[in-house]
C-alpha cells in the first residue's frame, strides 16, 4: 500500500532559525495536508494543498505541492518556541478517499 | 463551536472489558473518522462514515467497531480489550470525504491492562 515518509524523524533547532522537512510518497498524490500536533492535543491543520506545483504560506510556514506529485515540502521560518511539537503530511490514498499519515517530524526549539 | 470533542479524555480498562468512545462535532460535517495513534506509527484509521447511515473499514479495523449514530456522533466500540488497543485515539471530521481538511478532536488516551 501507499506509504508517507518524513524526514527528518526529529530536529533540534536554534530559536531563530528556519526549519525545512519534507514528505515523500511511493505514488502520485493529489492533495498534500500539512498539520501540527501540539503535546496531548489533536492535529490541527496548517496548510492544504491541491495542484502540483502549488506555494503557499501561512505566517511563517510555506508548503509546497512538488512538481513530481509524489512530494512535499515544509518551511517554517525564524523559528519560535511555540513551533514545538510534531509535524504530519497526510494525504488520500490512491483510488480512496482514506487518508494516510506520515510518521511524522518531531520539532524541537532551543531558545 | 466545540468543533471535535471526544469523551472521555483517559480510560484504563482491563483485558476483556468493553467501553465505547464518544465523538460529536458541531459543523454540520458529513463525514468523520477514527484514528488510532501509537508512538512512531503515525495515525492509522480504523473506520469511517462518509455520510450519516454509512460506515467503512479503514485501515486496521479488527477489534472496533463504530456506529454513526446521527450526522453529529460517531462512537466507537471496543467489545473485548486487548492490550494491543492501547492507544490513543482521535476522532476527525470533514465537509465531504473526498479530498478534504479533516478536522480532529483532542484525542482519548487508552490504557488497556
Amino acid at each position: 500500500g501507499q506509504q508517507l515518509n518524513q524526514s527528518p524523524q526529529s530536529m533540534f533547532i536554534q530559536e531563530g532559525e528556519d526549519v525545512s522537512m519534507n514528505c515523500t510518497s511511493s505514488s502520485i498524490f493529489n492533495t498534500w495536508l500539512w498539520y501540527k500536533q501540539d503535546p496531548g492535543e489533536g492535529p490541527v491543520l496548517l496548510i492544504a494543498l491541491y495542484k502540483a506545483g502549488e506555494l503557499t504560506s501561512n505566517g511563517r510556514l510555506t508548503a509546497q505541492f512538488g512538481i513530481t506529485r509524489k512530494d512535499s515540502f515544509l518551511n517554517i521560518s525564524a523559528s519560535i518556541p511555540s513551533d514545538v511539537g510534531i509535524y504530519f503530511c497526510a494525504g488520500p490514498n490512491s483510488g480512496t478517499y482514506k487518508y494516510i499519515f506520515g510518521t511524522g517530524t518531531r520539532l524541537k526549539v532551543l531558545a | 463551536n466545540a468543533g471535535v470533542t471526544q469523551t472521555p479524555k483517559f480510560q484504563v480498562l482491563k483485558t476483556g472489558q468493553s467501553m465505547t468512545l464518544q465523538c460529536a462535532q458541531d459543523m454540520n460535517h458529513n463525514s468523520m473518522y477514527w484514528y488510532r495513534q501509537d508512538p512512531g506509527m503515525g495515525l492509522r484509521l480504523i473506520y469511517y462514515s462518509a455520510s450519516e447511515g454509512t460506515t467503512d473499514k479503514g485501515e486496521v479495523p479488527n477489534g472496533y467497531n463504530v456506529s454513526r449514530l446521527n450526522k453529529r456522533e460517531f462512537s466507537l466500540r471496543l467489545e473485548s480489550a486487548a492490550p494491543s488497543q492501547t492507544s490513543v485515539y482521535f476522532c476527525a471530521s470533514s465537509w465531504l470525504q473526498a479530498y478534504n481538511e479533516q478536522f480532529f478532536g483532542p484525542g482519548t488516551r487508552l490504557t488497556v491492562l
